[in-house]
């Protein structure tokens, strides 16, 4: 199975200021197609997981243009050019290149 | 906008069985793979596996065969996901999501999720 491992585990960031969190996998996301299979969700408190970011760098419908995602391969960025206070949660990364899909372990991100 | 509606909590003895609804609208139930996803209170997401609705084709991962059964039913356009022989490792929230269109390994949008308690 592909180990994903995400970092830092806890984020606490001042409102407007920039935030980044990083996920590494154990082996290449990179398909055959030029995709990369990996995927950005944020859980809010309380409400089921939703989509932010998908084959690495697209945003999904409705996602502010805040939120961005780099990378290739194995390393992976998720970065958030200005938080917000709706921005707390837990993201995950996740890789749908091969079955069983994985996740990271989270990364809690938190107003100072 | 797509809907995918699951049923609600359920509470469960050690060894029964717990099926959890997903009913899917505002999309052709048939065209998308659906997933399930759980997640124990306080832990991370686990993917469990998928069904292609329109084939009935399914996919477990190896943590869940043999306990797990992925089924739909297309004339209500709602998937089920039946686990037997519960333990109290088997407490979480059950999510399903449905796959996005025109490419594999993207999971969104999710249900609002189902609480299975298992305890005696």
């Amino acid at each position: 199975d592909i180990v994903m491992t995400q970092s830092p585990l806890s984020l606490p960031v001042t409102p407007g200021e920039p935030a980044s969190i990083f996920c590494r996998s154990s082996q290449s996301l990179l398909h055959s197609n030029g995709y990369n299979h990996l995927n950005w969700y944020l859980q809010r408190p309380g409400q089921s997981p939703q989509l932010l970011i998908y084959l690495g760098s697209n945003r999904a419908s409705g996602v502010p243009d805040r939120f961005s995602g780099s990378g290739s391969g194995t390393d992976f960025a998720l970065k958030i050019s200005r938080v917000e206070a709706e921005d707390v949660g837990v993201y995950y990364c996740m890789q749908g290149l091969q079955t069983p899909y994985t996740f990271g372990q989270g990364t809690k991100l938190g107003i100072k | 906008q797509v809907q995918l509606v699951q049923s609600g909590a359920e509470v469960k003895k050690p060894g029964a069985s717990v099926k959890v609804s997903c009913k899917a609208s505002e999309y052709t139930f048939t065209d998308y793979f659906m997933h399930w996803v759980r997640q124990a209170p306080g832990q991370g997401l686990e993917w469990m596996g998928w069904i292609n609705p329109n084939s009935g084709v399914t996919y477990y991962t190896q943590k869940f065969q043999g306990r797990v059964t992925m089924t739909r039913d297309t004339s209500i356009s709602t998937a089920y996901m039946d686990l037997r022989g519960l333990t109290s490792d088997d407490t979480a929230v059950y999510y399903c999501a449905r796959e996005k269109g025109g490419i594999f390994g993207v999971v969104g949008p999710w249900g609002q999720g189902t609480l299975v308690t298992v305890s005696s």
